[in-house]
């Protein structure tokens, strides 16, 4: 099984670009949770699918945040415009019914100068 | 509303002694547990879980955890500690019924001294 893949590994931008972030969770699994961990706040829900569908938004900080499933294999966290604070490292998880364990990418470390 | 707590930000212990990582949890109902180690530039890797029967579940790497209810916790343990044990170890719970996520605790680093 390959895992959870997300990409790029590493995003270095300015201030104000957007930054897209992907995430192909494992086949076979129907939930997708994106997370945020930093130093400061450790680690953070920020959304997460059900079958394709967000089910909970709350953890995304602001506006300027935003999540899309197009489909069982593919998702995306986009900021726009980013700010220096959202630096942080961003983890993309899947997983299959309740009993079994979210499943992490490696994730992609996010560096907005 | 559920949550974990770790209580210790940071556990040293010397290689080859036992080591504990503690962890105690609040949910409404019967919880699912889970642990997870994360190293350096990685991501969250899957250790073991509990959902029912026996309260000592045995995972990877030699670890394992005790279910005890009347406590809410759910320890981690390991006999004999390696220096690559060294990671941050995070606790999560979740709550009967629904594919919901899991709710983390705010991770205890351990370091294991060669």
């Amino acid at each position: 099984d390959a895992g959870v893949i997300q990409s790029p590994r590493h995003e270095v931008t300015e201030m104000g670009q957007e930054v897209t972030l992907r995430c192909k969770p494992i086949s076979g699994h129907n939930s997708l949770f994106w997370y945020r961990q930093t130093m400061m706040r450790g680690l953070e829900l920020l959304i997460y699918f059900n079958n394709n569908v967000p089910i909970d938004d709350s953890g995304m900080p602001e506006d300027r945040f935003s999540a899309k499933m197009p489909n069982a294999s593919f998702s995306t966290l986009k900021i726009q415009p980013s700010e220096p604070r959202d630096s942080a490292v961003y983890f993309c998880a899947s997983s299959y019914g309740e009993i079994q364990p979210q499943h992490f990418g490696d994730g992609t470390r996010l560096s907005i100068l | 509303a559920q949550s974990v707590a770790q209580p210790e930000d940071q556990v040293n212990v010397a290689e080859g002694n036992p080591l504990t990582v503690k962890c105690t949890y609040s949910v409404s109902g019967n919880p699912y547990l889970f642990w997870y180690v994360q190293y350096p530039n990685r991501g969250l890797q899957f250790l073991l879980k509990y959902i029912t029967g026996d309260n000592l579940v045995k995972g990877s790497y030699g670890f394992e955890a005790e279910f005890n209810k009347s406590q809410t916790s759910f320890h981690l343990k390991k006999p004999s500690a390696l220096v690559s044990d060294s990671a941050l170890y995070f606790c999560a719970v979740r709550d009967r019924g629904g594919n919901t996520p899991l709710v983390f605790g705010k991770g205890t680093r351990l370091s294991v001294i060669a």
